[in-house]
């Protein structure tokens, strides 16, 4: 079985430019999460999306961080514009179902913001 | 606000039993508790989950108390490839903040 699929591994760019992350999750996993991983910290949940829907996305920041799972599958994840605070890991998991389902995580996109 | 916390870190010794507690307030009656392991550049790894008292699979066990307002992992017999960080995760369902990781142990196993 193919794992969660990201990309890409890794980004380097400047404050104020904008940046993507994509990732496909589990074939038939119905929900998908993206988390922020700060370094010597916990996944912290940015969206929750259940098919195409969002479940939760109240720890988006929302003026500069958007997010989509069109067709209820692969999903982007962007932002626009870039602070230096965005320096990340950014994850993307999914499940088979609600969040109490085991998660499978990718391996993660490092963004670097200079 | 939902919090979970953990210790920052543990050293053990290969073969040795080990037990890393999360406190978690706020949880609600229906919220599982599920822990996760992490090694350096890769996502977290399910490792087992509970609700209530104790769950045991053959990797770890999870105690949860009465009050469920911690839960405990326990690893067997730990060897050197068990040096990770380990989180817990939790559901607030009840209110807060949904979905929290708890602040991550760093578990050292040395010969």
């Amino acid at each position: 079985e193919a794992g969660v699929a990201q990309s890409p591994r890794y980004k380097i760019i400047e404050k104020r430019q904008s940046v993507a992350f994509w990732c496909n999750p589990i074939s038939g996993h119905a929900t998908l999460y993206w988390y922020q991983q700060i370094l010597g910290q916990g996944p912290k949940l940015l969206i929750q999306f259940q098919n195409n829907g969002v479940v939760d996305d109240s720890q988006l920041p929302k003026d500069r961080f958007s997010a989509e799972r069109l067709k209820g599958v692969d999903s982007t994840l962007k932002i626009q514009p870039a602070k230096l605070e965005d320096s990340a890991v950014y994850l993307c998991a999914s499940s088979s179902g609600g969040w109490a389902y085991e998660q499978y995580f990718g391996p993660g996109t490092r963004l670097t913001v200079t | 606000l939902a919090k979970t916390t953990q210790p920052i870190s543990m050293d053990s010794y290969e073969g040795q039993e080990v037990n890393i507690t999360c406190s978690h307030n706020n949880i609600a009656t229906n919220d599982y508790i599920t822990w996760y392991q992490q090694f350096p550049s890769q996502g977290p790894r399910f490792i087992i989950q509970g609700y209530k008292t104790k769950v045991t699979n053959e990797v770890a066990s999870l105690f949860i108390p009465a009050d469920r307002k911690s839960s405990t992992l326990s690893l067997p017999r730990v060897s050197l490839s068990d040096t990770a960080v380990y989180y817990c995760l939790v559901g607030f369902t009840g209110g807060g903040n949904k979905l929290t990781f708890g602040t991550g142990t760093q578990l050292k196993v040395e010969l």
